[in-house]
């Protein structure tokens, strides 16, 4: 079936780093993806999506390119925050069925 | 516009006991989900209810229950709470599948 693989965290960074979290997928069809953010004690908040090949979401300063080549979805900030540290999920959506698939997260800590 | 809400935030149950996990959303949305949150395992889906009137397992439906009451309401029980359920609970709902799902605070139980 279909699934997400992402990076295992935590990731840990100065502030103004360069962030990149790695996630793959592996899916039947063209899949929607999604970058979810989990701050602490908090749901989940969508952060940004792609809905097909070489489309590119943004949102916040973060960017993910969706590549149907590699069949990837890497999520990237040029310039991290201390605020930015939180849970990011990649998920895609199942076309076969009325559901999202998640990964299992990375945790991102970026310390001043 | 309180988007999903949730109760109760935080429980406690001993083994054995049973509780219903309360899910409200005021957007109009059709498609409704819970998941459980465990460490290093990401989401995991136990029921969802694509629309009105329908409710279909996840990937770890057993040991609870679902009730979809009306368009706004979607409820989690758990008859006879094990430990193996303490978890953090999210709900979340979508328009429709395989779209953007915006989550609640999430509940946080322990059984002891």
């Amino acid at each position: 079936g279909d699934s997400v693989t992402q990076m295992e965290g935590p990731v840990t960074l100065s502030e103004e780093a360069f962030l990149t979290i790695n996630c793959t997928y592996t899916a039947t069809g063209y899949p929607s993806l999604f970058w979810y953010v989990q701050y602490p004690g908090e749901g989940l908040q969508l952060l940004l999506k792609a809905t097909k090949a070489d489309d590119k979401g943004s949102n916040k300063g973060f960017e993910a390119t969706y590549r149907k080549e590699t069949t990837s979805f890497h999520l990237e900030k040029g310039s991290v925050q201390v605020s930015d540290s939180a849970v990011y999920f990649c998920a895609l959506s199942d076309r076969g069925t009325d559901k999202l698939i998640f990964g299992t997260g990375t945790r991102l800590q970026v310390f001043p | 516009n309180a988007g999903v809400t949730q109760t109760p935030k935080f429980q406690v149950l001993k083994t054995g006991q049973s509780m219903t996990l309360q899910c409200a959303q005021d957007m109009n949305h059709n498609s409704m989900y819970w998941y459980r949150q465990d460490p290093g395992m990401g989401l995991r889906l136990i029921y969802y209810s694509a629309s009105e009137g329908t409710t279909d397992k996840g990937e770890v439906p057993n040991g609870y229950n679902v009730s979809r009451l009306n368009k706004r309401e979607f409820s989690l029980r758990l008859e006879s709470a094990a430990p193996s359920q303490t978890s953090v609970y999210f709900c979340a709902s979508s328009v429709q599948g395989r779209e953007t799902q915006y989550f609640g605070p999430g509940t946080r139980l322990l059984v002891l």
